[in-house]
């Protein structure tokens, strides 16, 4: 089974430009999550997904990021215009509520750089 | 505030040897603990869970524990080896499976 896929893994680009991260979770995990996690730092909430409703995203600076799950399968995180201090790894994670304790199952990442 | 804190924040240690992580939270009410490794480079994966009856749990050469009354967990790794280097992350689980994450203990193993 595909673990969760994200792209692209890495990503160079200068402030004020626009960046998107796409991720697809697990197949029939209809929770899907985006974290945010600096150097040294434990991942950090932006927003989770129950389906294609946005059920969480308390913590999701709306002023510039912004995200959508359309069809409630995969999803997009988009930050406009990004700045300096946006500069962290995004992970997407899925989660199944038939799974144990509801365990969420991380994909690799995307490393922005913020320039 | 739901919070979870970690010690050692870094820890150099000799293959072979044994170490022990720490794990402090204030996340209530509490529903679950995970502890989950994460390579540099990948996202983290889980490597236990316990619930609050559950005092300890072991999987393969990671052995973890809770002390609910004192909500604090433990995880041992015994005879380490090169590929435990990672960041070790201490997870807990609130009302509503909001996770409440520490910083994390970065383990480095030397041979």
């Amino acid at each position: 089974e595909a673990g969760v896929v994200q792209s692209p893994r890495y990503k160079i680009i200068e402030k004020k430009q626009p960046v998107a991260f796409w991720c697809n979770p697990i197949s029939g995990h209809n929770t899907l999550y985006w974290y945010l996690q600096n150097l040294g730092q434990g991942p950090e909430l932006l927003i989770r997904y129950e389906n294609e409703e946005a059920v969480d995203d308390s913590q999701l600076p709306k002023d510039r990021f912004s995200a959508e799950r359309l069809k409630g399968v995969d999803s997009t995180l988009k930050i406009q215009p990004a700045e300096l201090g946006d500069s962290a790894v995004y992970l997407c994670a899925s989660s199944s509520r038939r799974g144990a304790g509801n365990e969420q199952f991380f994909g690799p990442g995307t490393r922005l750089t913020v320039l | 505030k739901n919070q979870v804190e970690q010690s050692p924040q870094s820890l150099i240690i000799l293959e072979g040897k044994n170490c022990t992580l720490q794990c402090n939270y204030t996340v209530s009410p509490f529903s679950n603990l995970r502890w989950y490794k994460q390579d540099t480079g990948r996202g983290p994966v889980s490597l236990t869970i316990m619930t609050f009856s559950e005092n300890t749990k072991s999987n393969g050469r990671y052995t973890a524990t809770l002390d609910a009354d004192t909500k604090q967990s433990s995880l041992h790794i015994t005879a380490s080896q090169l590929s435990d280097s990672a960041s070790y992350i201490c997870v807990v689980s609130a009302e509503g499976n909001k996770l409440v994450f520490g910083a994390g203990t970065i383990l480095r193993v030397k041979s």
